[in-house]
């Protein structure tokens, strides 16, 4: 079966410009994550999605960053405006329900300048 | 608190050796579940092993065993036979099922593997 397919796969900005990645999780999978995972740290959850609907985005900075998923498929991640913490690999999941494995995708690496 | 906690930032062991690396977990929720992924220098993450809260046994998966130890609420994992392929971070995660499976990660150890 297809992985997780993110894109892009690396991204350059300046901060205070906007950027969005794309999620296209295994067909199926009902559960979708978005992570920020920042060097030399463990991933943090940043949304997750059950179909199309939000399960938690306690630790998304809604000020900044806003996620959907429409149609309960592919998903979209956008940060408007970047901050320069905002740097980190941005990683997409995907899992047939909330208590199974995830599968990750190869992730955004995200660079602010 | 941390949920999870993974003490060892870096790990070395020769090739052919077994390796535990550490994990210990907070909660206070009955039902839960705990994983470990390994990420090579590529940065995917890939999903090693799965051991839930009521299972009698330990997770076994080919060289990857986990050793649970409810009662210290620790899930170390122990790589059989190591190989250089195996060097990589290592990360342990938990999802409660009190809290809607949200998933949550250690910070990860380091293993390099040597000749």
């Amino acid at each position: 079966e297809a992985g997780v397919a993110q894109s892009p796969r690396y991204k350059i900005i300046e901060k205070r410009q906007s950027v969005a990645f794309w999620c296209n999780p295994i067909s199926g999978h009902a559960t979708l994550y978005w992570y920020q995972q920042i060097l030399g740290q463990g991933p943090k959850l940043l949304i997750q999605f059950q179909n199309n609907g939000v399960v938690d985005d306690s630790q998304l900075p809604k000020d900044r960053f806003s996620a959907e998923r429409l149609k309960g498929v592919d998903s979209t991640l956008k940060i408007q405006p970047a901050k320069l913490e905002d740097s980190a690999v941005y990683l997409c999941a995907s899992s047939q329900d909330g208590n199974q494995p995830q599968h990750f995708g190869d992730g955004t690496r995200l660079s602010i300048l | 608190a941390q949920k999870i906690t993974q003490t060892q930032p870096g790990m070395f062991v020769q090739e052919k050796e077994a390796v535990t690396l550490d994990c210990t977990y907070d909660t206070s929720d009955p039902s839960y579940g705990l994983f470990w992924y390994k990420q090579p220098s590529s940065g995917e993450m890939i999903f090693l092993i799965y051991q839930g809260s009521y299972d009698q046994q330990n997770a076994t998966e080919g060289r990857y065993s986990l050793n649970f130890q409810k009662a210290r609420k620790s899930a170390n994992l122990v790589i059989s036979a190591s190989q250089l392929g195996d060097s990589a971070m290592y990360f342990c995660a938990m999802r409660e099922s009190g809290g809607s499976y949200i998933p949550t990660f250690g910070r990860g150890t380091s293993l390099i593997v040597h000749p």
